[in-house]
This record gives C-alpha cells, sequence and structure tokens, in this order.
C-alpha cells in the first residue's frame, strides 16, 4: 500500500537559513506523482509543486527547491533564505496512476517556524 | 472566483447530533473529495467523488455519508457525532488527472462534546 513518512514534525529556524523538509514514499506504482502542500496559519492548503516519477531532473524556482531520488525513493523539499512568512505545515503528498479519482496520499507534516 | 468554500467554519455539536458540511466549488472541477485532520496525521480523505450523482468511500468513511446532486456542491454528513469525529474537515476539488492539483477549502473545525 501507499505510504508517505515525514519523519520531522517540527523544525525551527532563524530568518535567512536554508530549510529542507524530507519526503519518504512508498508505492508499487512505475508511475506517479509527488507534491508538496502549504498550510499557512489561516488553515488553507496551498499547492506548491509537483514532480512526477519519470523526471528526476532537480529544479529551483524562487526560494523553493525540491531533490526527488527515486532510488531512495525521497522527495526533499528546500526554502532557501527563509522568511518570517514561510512558517507554516509542509505537507508531502503522493498521486499514484491506479488511484482512482486523483486520491492523495499525505505525509504526516512539518511544522516550520521561521524566527525573525 | 471564490475557489472552494465550506459551511459553516466552526461547530460545536453534542455526541449523537446530526449536522451536513457544505461545500461548494465555483471552478467546474469533476472531482470533490472531504479530508479530515487531526494532529500529526495529515489529511485523511473521508469520501470522494469523480463526477455528479456518484461517491465512493476514502480511507475513513466510516460515520460518514456523502451526496453529490450538483456538480459544484459536495455535501459531507454525520448522522450520529461521536467524540472521535472531533477534527478539522477540509474539502478540496480538481480537475481529472493524476498530475492535477488539489485546490482547498478554508475548512470547518468540529467539536462533538
Amino acid at each position: 500500500a501507499q505510504k508517505v513518512t515525514q519523519a520531522q514534525t517540527e523544525i525551527s529556524v532563524v530568518e535567512k537559513e536554508d530549510v529542507t523538509l524530507d519526503c519518504v514514499y512508498e508505492t508499487r506504482d512505475t508511475t506517479y506523482y509527488l507534491f508538496w502542500y502549504k498550510q499557512p496559519p489561516s488553515g488553507e492548503l496551498v499547492f506548491l509543486i509537483r514532480r512526477n516519477s519519470f523526471d528526476e531532473q532537480n529544479e529551483i524556482s524562487g526560494r523553493y527547491s525540491w531533490n526527488f531520488q527515486k532510488s531512495t525513493s525521497s522527495f526533499n523539499f528546500t526554502i532557501t533564505a527563509s522568511q518570517v512568512v514561510d512558517s507554516a505545515v509542509y505537507f508531502c503528498a503522493l498521486s499514484e496512476i491506479k488511484a482512482a479519482g486523483n486520491k492523495l496520499t499525505f505525509g504526516g507534516g512539518t511544522r516550520v517556524l521561521v524566527k525573525p | 472566483n471564490a475557489g472552494v468554500t465550506q459551511t459553516p467554519k466552526f461547530r460545536v455539536l453534542k455526541t449523537g447530533q446530526s449536522m451536513t458540511l457544505l461545500c461548494a466549488q465555483d471552478m467546474n472541477h469533476e472531482y470533490m473529495y472531504w479530508y479530515r485532520q487531526d494532529p500529526g496525521m495529515g489529511l485523511r480523505l473521508i469520501h470522494y467523488s469523480v463526477g455528479e450523482g456518484t461517491t465512493a468511500k476514502g480511507e475513513v468513511p466510516d460515520g460518514y455519508n456523502v451526496s453529490r446532486l450538483k456538480k459544484q456542491n459536495f455535501l459531507l454528513g454525520l448522522e450520529s457525532a461521536a467524540p472521535s469525529q472531533t477534527s478539522v474537515y477540509f474539502c478540496a476539488s480538481s480537475r481529472p488527472g493524476m498530475d492535477k492539483e488539489q485546490y482547498f477549502g478554508p475548512g470547518t473545525r468540529l467539536t462533538v462534546t
């Protein structure tokens, strides 16, 4: 069965430090997508990034970057030069081709606290 | 566009009472979902719908019922609330396709005493 694990429950950093969030997943499918969502204190989850299982090229988008390694089933997410507004809970999620209805499997979330 | 809206934002129920949570989306999305969020457990799927008139069970469906009579609305019902259903409930919607992101509502905080 599919599973997503975020081992870090909470990370606290000082503004301008980099933050890396770990995500490890389990799936039997060869075709799948991985997502990162952000949940700010207001509560509403917001989509950040996605990566498909066939593209292991790491990318950077602004202050966000992600490292997808299929060999270790990991999809890590980095915030560079963190800001107070980055304080939120971050969720990693998995979508599999065999899952009807685009169902997502979420990890438990990592709370990031950025202190000024 | 309002995106995904949820009604109500907060609710307190007594054990055994019933209620309905309403979700509405204005993005013409085919798929809609109900999740519950509990501390340390991420989001768990309760029920979902891939189109008007269709519903299916998710990971934790017991104690809940849903209906999708109109494409833009997805209702979640609790027939006899229990303290274990104290949670934050999120509705989401998306277009078809495993690569499509889900759009979430602001959540409903439900307390069952």
